[in-house]
């Protein structure tokens, strides 16, 4: 009973390729996001959706696509990859605006060689 | 915008000493605030957070942390470290997203990773 999945865990590819990651969440949260932690820790929000509505788009690449099939679920599709997208991607949610934690799946250790 | 600074990267205390990760914010409004741990290979999780009211605010596994709004601070303390708390630690505050989005914005600080000697 999981409540912020990732698939896969691990993702190793080659430079050019398209890609994606999923996410779903069984907490019944309205608001997913999207992260990017680099090879130093840090992290940093790249998308967030609210009831499947575009919410936060940060500076990001547009070969960096998410999608939000339903309010469970926040995909991330990467095209033409490149050295620099490696990276462990995190998804995470919460709950309205009401609720102020959120809460983080395992993330996605992606290595493009 | 909103920035978090944690002073210290790394922080190795022996076990059973006392833990104090430090973490100051600046904000333009009163912040909501947060800690999250991170052990390796794994994804965050929350620790403790303070939003309104008590200033000094109680965890999981023992962790507190004060508001300092004076100091803007909320440092993290554990009286007595244990071994299983060697993890990175990350503090961050969040903004009031799009008024009515019903949606926030978590920003991080770089973290600092936690070593307990034996």
């Amino acid at each position: 009973d999981t409540a912020v999945s990732q698939t896969p865990k691990y993702l190793v590819t080659q430079m050019g390729n398209d890609k994606s990651i999923k996410c779903e969440q069984n907490l019944g949260h309205d608001t997913m996001y999207w992260y990017k932690q680099d090879s130093k820790k840090f992290l940093k929000i790249m998308f967030s959706y609210n009831n499947k509505e575009l919410i936060i788009n940060e500076t990001v690449p547009n070969r960096f696509s998410p999608k939000s099939p339903d309010k469970a679920h926040l995909n991330l599709h990467i095209n033409s990859l490149e050295l620099g997208d490696s990276a462990v991607y995190f998804c995470a949610s919460s709950s309205g605006m009401w609720a102020y934690e959120q809460y983080f799946g395992p993330g996605t250790r992606l290595t493009v060689t | 915008a909103q920035s978090v600074t944690q002073l210290g990267s790394h922080v190795s205390v022996s076990e059973g000493a006392l833990v104090l990760l430090r973490c100051n914010y600046s904000s333009s409004v009163p912040p909501y605030l947060f800690w999250y741990v991170q052990y390796p290979n794994q994804g965050l999780q929350l620790l403790l957070k303070y939003t309104t009211g008590a200033t000094l605010v109680k965890g999981i596994n023992g962790f507190e942390a004060e508001f300092k709004k004076s100091e803007t601070s909320f440092h993290l303390t554990k009286p007595s470290a244990h071994m299983s708390d060697a993890a990175e630690y990350f503090c961050a505050v969040s903004d009031q997203g799009l008024s009515g989005a019903g949606s926030y914005q978590l920003t991080f600080g770089k973290g600092t990773k936690l070593s307990v000697i034996p």
